[in-house]
């Protein structure tokens, strides 16, 4: 399977912790990135290789997965990390690139 | 300092074909593992690939729309270009070129450019 399945949205208020998910058959065996886009911006990436935060990237930004299943999470979530997040991948054949539909992160 | 930045039209018309160039700075097509990505964003709605091209001239395009689209680079010009024939207006959408590094299992889009707009309609 090539799909990549996120929340549409997810809520929190400011400080709170703010999960994102992201379900696909190939994770098991394909890293998973996370990127962050505000409106009218180019993606960002925010973790590579399911847990790894690249240089510049606040620690409030981790990665973890299980099994079929890669989480985003984001601890005191603050304002300015309202935007929408996507995570990529690739299908289960290595050959194609997947992106997740998209999760709307709005802080309350 | 890795940059890209996509040019081309920003209104086709239906049937027509679309070019888009991606010319980068900050990193060589000749490095193993490192490619250039095309990625579009219809007007609210999510990322969709759409190719792929290796240091190597591996390519690779999105099983929907292979049949549309074709990727070359110009390795000594730093460009890359991307055609897709038959736009239709479901087309319109922010187009996006990525630099791309491939290392095993993980397959990263570390760079972006700033995305071209490109509207289809008559």
């Amino acid at each position: 399977s090539s799909d990549l399945t996120q929340p549409p949205s997810v809520s929190v208020s400011p400080g709170q912790t703010a999960r994102i998910t992201c379900s696909g058959d190939a994770l098991p065996t394909q890293f998973v990135h996370w990127y962050q886009q505000k409106a009218g911006q180019a993606p960002v990436v925010m973790i590579s290789k399911d847990t790894e935060r690249p240089s510049g990237i606040p620690e409030r930004f981790s990665g973890s997965t299980s099994g079929t299943t890669v989480t985003l999470t984001i601890s005191g979530v603050q304002a300015e990390d309202e935007a929408d997040y996507f995570c990529q991948s690739m299908d289960t054949s290595g050959n194609y690139v997947v992106f997740g539909g998209g999760t709307k992160l709005t802080v309350l | 300092q890795i940059t890209l930045k996509e040019s081309g039209p920003t209104l086709v018309k239906p049937t027509q074909t679309l070019t888009l160039t991606c010319t980068f700075s900050g990193f060589s097509l000749h490095t193993r593992g490192v490619g250039v990505g095309w990625i579009r964003q219809p007007p609210g709605k999510a990322l969709e690939w759409l190719s792929l091209i290796y240091w190597d001239d591996g390519k690779h395009y999105s099983p929907s729309l292979k049949s549309r689209l074709t990727i070359t680079k110009d390795t000594s010009r730093r460009q890359v270009v991307l055609t897709m024939t038959k736009m239709d207006a479901l087309d319109t959408g922010t187009y996006y070129c990525a630099h791309h590094r491939r290392a095993g299992y993980s397959h990263e889009f570390a760079f972006w450019g700033r995305g071209a707009l490109v509207t289809v309609s008559s």
